[in-house]
């Protein structure tokens, strides 16, 4: 079955950028019938939806991050990525990839299948 | 952004017995062109990535047991387990998809009494 795992570092200085991946196995992310997602999980601000991207490049992000959010997609690897500049101690959280179904007339989604989750850390 | 607020924040309840959880929306989420309502509930166990449980309000994800079930409509959301198991304890999530950010609510915690 399709499972997802993220990998980046655990630990990033404030002012620096977050980098993290999420690799997809037993599918991949060219399946037309998803979008891919990271969402964050933090004590103070609970779970926030980040960035959505499809495989065609397509992306949505959170008007409150969009600033400082790049999602980018390798199909080739199936394997998608996130990017957070400029970060402080308040992006401190676990960030989660997942797969997502996207609904075209209200331009949300849902989040069906989650990778286990990567806590990153902001600090000097 | 629509504000989704759970309550209560946490509940114990014995083995067997129905635990409620309540979620309420900001604004509207169902959508009249389709009469279906965007909100969405999943189940976060310790240490555990959280897990899409019910969609459209009502429909159970594949596998998920029927003792869990979703009723509401508008703004007001209620996620059922019908007898508590002990495998059930959990935090539970609602989430509007109604509208693009999607949107979470708090939690409630769902423990053994």
């Amino acid at each position: 079955q399709v499972q997802l795992q993220e990998s980046g570092p655990g630990l990033v200085k404030p002012s620096e950028t977050l980098s993290l991946i999420c690799s997809v196995s037993g599918g991949s992310v060219t399946n037309d019938n998803y979008y891919w997602s990271w969402i964050r999980q933090s004590p103070g601000k609970g779970l926030e939806w980040i960035a959505s991207i499809y495989h065609s490049g397509t992306t949505s992000y959170n008007p409150s991050l969009k600033s400082r959010v790049t999602m980018s997609v390798d199909k080739s690897k199936d394997q998608f990525s996130l990017k957070l500049s400029s970060v402080t101690a308040a992006d401190t959280a676990v960030f989660y990839c997942a797969r997502s179904r996207y609904y075209y007339e209200s331009s949300g989604f849902s989040f069906d299948l989650w990778g286990q989750g990567t806590l990153v850390t902001v600090s000097s | 952004d629509i504000v989704m607020t759970q309550s209560p924040d946490s509940l114990a309840v014995s083995l067997g017995e129905r635990a409620t959880v309540n979620c309420k929306s900001s604004q509207s989420v169902l959508y009249n062109s389709n009469n279906k309502n965007y909100l969405a509930w999943y189940q976060q166990k310790s240490g555990q990535p959280p897990k899409l449980l019910i969609y459209w309000a009502s429909t159970r994800e594949s596998g998920v047991p029927d003792r869990f079930s979703g009723s509401g409509s508008g703004t007001d959301f209620t996620l059922t387990i019908s007898s508590l198991q002990a495998e059930d304890v959990a935090v539970y999530y609602c989430q509007q998809y109604y509208s693009s950010p999607p949107t979470f609510g708090g939690g409630t915690k769902v423990e053994i009494k």
